[in-house]
């Protein structure tokens, strides 16, 4: 079975300032991770995800990951958030032998103030 | 990235009607699409699969002849509400893989707010 945590329910930062999301995963083979971004009343967009290669995964809107497979963590980063990331954002993880059914965390509602 | 479509954005209906959902593929063909079901402020919850010309794979505790789903052609997968019931209001959301493009990620459609009064 495969699990996903999102440890915070929301991340206050302000604008300027390093932004990380956390996330823990549990899998019982290889991981695919996902992570994806929420805006209000709307669909999840994809940011980036990690399939295989080097740990750092670069994404959308400067968001980047760090795949660390010895604590089976997947954190997003952002070096300097914006207002407009403010959104709830999602981790996911598909085993690799999985035909598409992702997991997904409880969501971290992230704030960014001016 | 690829595209996928879902309409209505939200609707409003009484009690003990049925409500259409439409979730299209727009530039690739997706074989699989699933849906979910969102309460505020939460995850999403996996309702069920839909496999294109056949059966939809339903998960556990999801009443299958409540929220039909038919996926007629390769682009296309609807998911209906039947007999509707306040405590069915929710936001749904579809996603779909191009697998042909090989691509790991799911793309997901703008989501359906639904509100029965």
């Amino acid at each position: 079975a495969q699990s996903v945590a999102q440890p915070e329910d929301q991340v206050n930062v302000a604008e300027g300032n390093p932004l990380t999301v956390k996330c823990t995963y549990s899998v019982s083979g290889n991981p695919y991770l996902f992570w994806y971004v929420q805006y209000p009343n709307r669909g999840l967009q994809f940011l980036l995800k990690y399939i295989t290669g080097d740990n750092l995964v670069k994404g959308s809107y400067g968001f980047e990951a760090e795949f660390n497979k010895s604590q089976t963590s997947f954190h997003l980063k952002k070096p300097s958030a914006l207002v407009s990331d403010s959104a709830l954002y999602f981790c996911a993880v598909r085993e690799t032998d999985s035909w598409g059914k992702l997991q997904f965390g409880a969501g971290t509602q992230v704030v960014v103030t001016p | 990235g690829a595209v996928v479509s879902q309409h209505p954005s939200w609707v409003i209906c009484k009690s003990g009607t049925s409500v259409k959902i439409e979730c299209r593929s727009l530039d690739f063909q997706a074989t699989t699409m699933f849906w979910y079901r969102q309460f505020p402020k939460q995850s999403l919850m996996l309702m069920a699969t839909s496999n294109e010309g056949s059966k939809a794979t339903y998960e556990q505790g999801v009443e299958k002849d409540k929220f039909l789903i038919n996926h007629a052609s390769l682009t296309l997968s609807t998911l209906t509400v039947t007999s509707a019931h306040p405590e069915d209001s929710s936001f749904y959301i579809c996603s779909a893989r191009d697998w042909d493009r090989g691509a790991h990620e799911a793309f997901f459609g703008q989501g359906t707010r639904l509100t029965v009064v």
